[in-house]
Order: C-alpha cells, then structure tokens, then sequence
C-alpha cells in the first residue's frame, strides 16, 4: 500500500508569509496512463475538504494562483507564496494512483 | 453543478449497524466511482473504499473488509454505506466524494451506549 509522509505536521506562519509543505510518497506516483495523481485539499474546521491543486501542478478553478503545485515521482511540493488568513486549516496530500491514500495533515496556523 | 448531499447525523449503540446515504445529482451517477471517507475525531482523513455504481463494482482498504459495506442505487442515484458491529473506534465523521474534487457535507456517526 501507498504510504504519504506529510511534513511539517504543524505550520505557524505570519500573514504575508511564503509557506511549503512537503509530501513523500512511498512508490511512484506515475500512472501507467502518463498521468501523476497527486493532489492537495484544504480543510477548514466543520468543513469538508476542499481541492486546491489536482495532477501535482494543475491549479483548481476558482484556487487563487498564491497556491502552487510541483514535484514529480515520489516528493512532491506545496507552496503558498502570501499567507492570508483565509488560508488557515489542515492540508492534506492525497494520492489518486493506487487507491487513494491520505498524507497525515499539515495544520497552518497563524504565528 | 456536482452536488452530493449526505444523511443526518446518527447516534447508535456498540455492536449494531449504520447505513449513511449520499444521494447525487448534477451528473451521470453511474459514469463515476463514489469514495467513501473516514475522519475521526481531531484526526486525519482516512480512505474506506470506492463503488462503481455503474455495475457496482467495489474496493476497499483492506482495513475495513468486514466493517464497511458499499452499495448503489441507481434508481435514485444514491450510494448507501453500511458500518457493522459498531465500537468507540467507529465514531467519525463519514464522507463521500466523487473523486477529490467533489466532496458530501459529512455524516457524523456517534457510537455510545
């Protein structure tokens, strides 16, 4: 089974802050079909996830562009270039390869 | 547009059963897998399974073969999960999701005597 390693577990940042959460993946991400499945959402508490980032880079309709995506393989990179408040929450990268499986969460929250 | 609306909460007793409904609408329900989501309280999201309701097809996380049972009906278009001999270790919130994009409200399922 595929196992995310989502680091740092907590994140404390000021507003205007350039941010990066990692995920590492135990295999390769890479579908037969050429395609990386490789995602991010954000959960705000009482909420249900939200999709940020789809197919490692591609940006979700409506996500502004301070959220971006990369990596390729097995380690993969979310960065959020201006932390703004409403950014505040736990980000999760989840794997749509194999299955899926969820990286353990990373909390942003204010410093 | 892709809506997924999930029953009501659920307060039930150790060693029975659940079954939580996501009823959709706003696309071919039968074209798509339907994911069935676990979050514990305070913890992360944890992935139970998928159905096919087109031929009702199925996998699951070999961590819940035995406890979750996922069903469709394509008459209504409405994905059905059955917990079974419920424990303390059951209570969570439970999602659906028609891929990552597209996620149910959530289904709080309490187990308590």
């Amino acid at each position: 089974d595929v196992v995310l390693t989502q680091t740092p577990p907590t994140l404390s940042a000021t507003i205007g802050q350039s941010v990066s959460i990692s995920c590492r993946s135990s295999q390769s991400l890479l579908h037969s079909n050429g395609n990386t499945y490789l995602n991010w959402l954000l959960q705000r508490p009482g909420q249900p996830p939200q999709l940020l980032i789809y197919l490692v880079s591609r940006l979700e309709s409506g996500v502004p562009n301070r959220f971006s995506g990369s990596g390729s393989g097995t380690d993969f990179t979310l960065k959020i270039s201006g932390v703004e408040a409403e950014d505040l929450g736990v980000y999760y990268c989840v794997q749509s390869t194999h299955a899926w499986t969820f990286g353990g969460g990373t909390k942003l929250e204010l410093k | 547009q892709v809506q997924l609306q999930q029953s009501g909460a659920e307060l039930v007793k150790p060693g029975s059963s659940v079954k939580i409904s996501c009823k959709a609408s706003g696309y071919t329900f039968t074209s798509y897998d339907m994911h069935w989501i676990k979050q514990q309280p305070g913890n992360g999201l944890e992935w139970i399974g998928w159905i096919y309701p087109g031929n009702g097809n199925t996998k699951y996380n070999q961590k819940f073969n035995g406890k979750a049972t996922l069903t469709a009906d394509k008459s209504s278009s409405t994905a059905y999960m059955q917990l079974s001999s419920l424990t303390s270790e059951d209570s969570a919130v439970y999602f659906c999701a028609r891929s990552v994009a597209y996620w149910g409200q959530g289904t709080l399922v309490t187990v308590s005597s």
